[in-house]
């Protein structure tokens, strides 16, 4: 089933702060997050394992909410270059990867 | 370099003509993926391979074949295309998203069927 990504799009400034939810309504055993640059492939940037954990990457990181069946991306002192579309993708045991609709994240100057 | 090939980058076709792409990786992962993009739609997984010889339907199997002959290779089969499928397609692979590995994307097929 597919996880739900809210907002499905924001516009901040450079240096604002973002968050990005994923949510799903069956037991979750992984959380990907990807981003995808216009005309380009995603790309991978983190995942957060059953167990419930937090992960960081540069001024991204991301927390994983097993009871809540969610996930949530943050985006600090954002960069133009965070600019693109987020991913969430959810595993179920024994399922493979599905893939949120993706959060539209454009930063301006 | 680590990657997943993807070919052709771009394909106009017409409508029942057969296609295949081809999606070839050479980081020895077991886990190989197609999915289409749609536009407000997101990735939705065609077929995916956890193994070589094994392969499962993913929420779009519809109208599509793949085959795991070798471990690196995962071609996306078209018998008969429509302009239905007519999307962006990529290819993906990982070592084991069970492990915590992430899936690597190919550059993308963009499918015309007219």
């Amino acid at each position: 089933q597919q996880p739900v990504q809210s907002p499905q799009a924001v516009i901040l400034r450079e240096g604002e702060d973002a968050v990005i939810n994923c949510s799903s309504s069956k037991a979750l055993y992984s959380v990907h997050w990807y981003r995808q640059k216009h005309g380009e492939a995603p790309v991978f940037l983190m995942i957060l394992l059953k167990g419930g954990e937090q992960k960081g990457h540069e001024k991204i990181s991301a927390s994983f909410n097993e009871k809540k069946q969610q996930s949530s991306l943050y985006l600090t002192a954002s960069q133009l270059s965070y600019s693109g579309t987020y991913f969430c993708g959810t595993e179920i045991m024994n399922t493979p990867l599905v893939f949120g609709k993706g959060t539209r994240l454009s930063v301006i100057a | 370099e680590a990657q997943v090939t993807q070919n052709p980058r771009y394909l106009i076709t017409v409508t029942g003509k057969k296609l295949t792409v081809t999606c070839s990786q050479n980081m020895n992962h077991e886990y190989m993926s197609w999915y289409r993009q749609d536009p407000g739609l997101g990735l939705r997984q065609i077929y995916y391979s956890m193994n070589v010889e094994v392969t499962d339907k993913g929420d779009v199997p519809e109208g599509y074949k793949v085959s795991r002959k070798e471990k690196r290779n995962f071609p996306l089969i078209l018998e008969s295309p429509s302009p239905n499928q007519t999307s962006l397609y990529f290819c993906a692979s990982s070592f084991s998203p069970a492990y915590g590995y992430g899936y690597t994307f190919g550059s993308g097929t963009r499918l015309t069927v007219v």
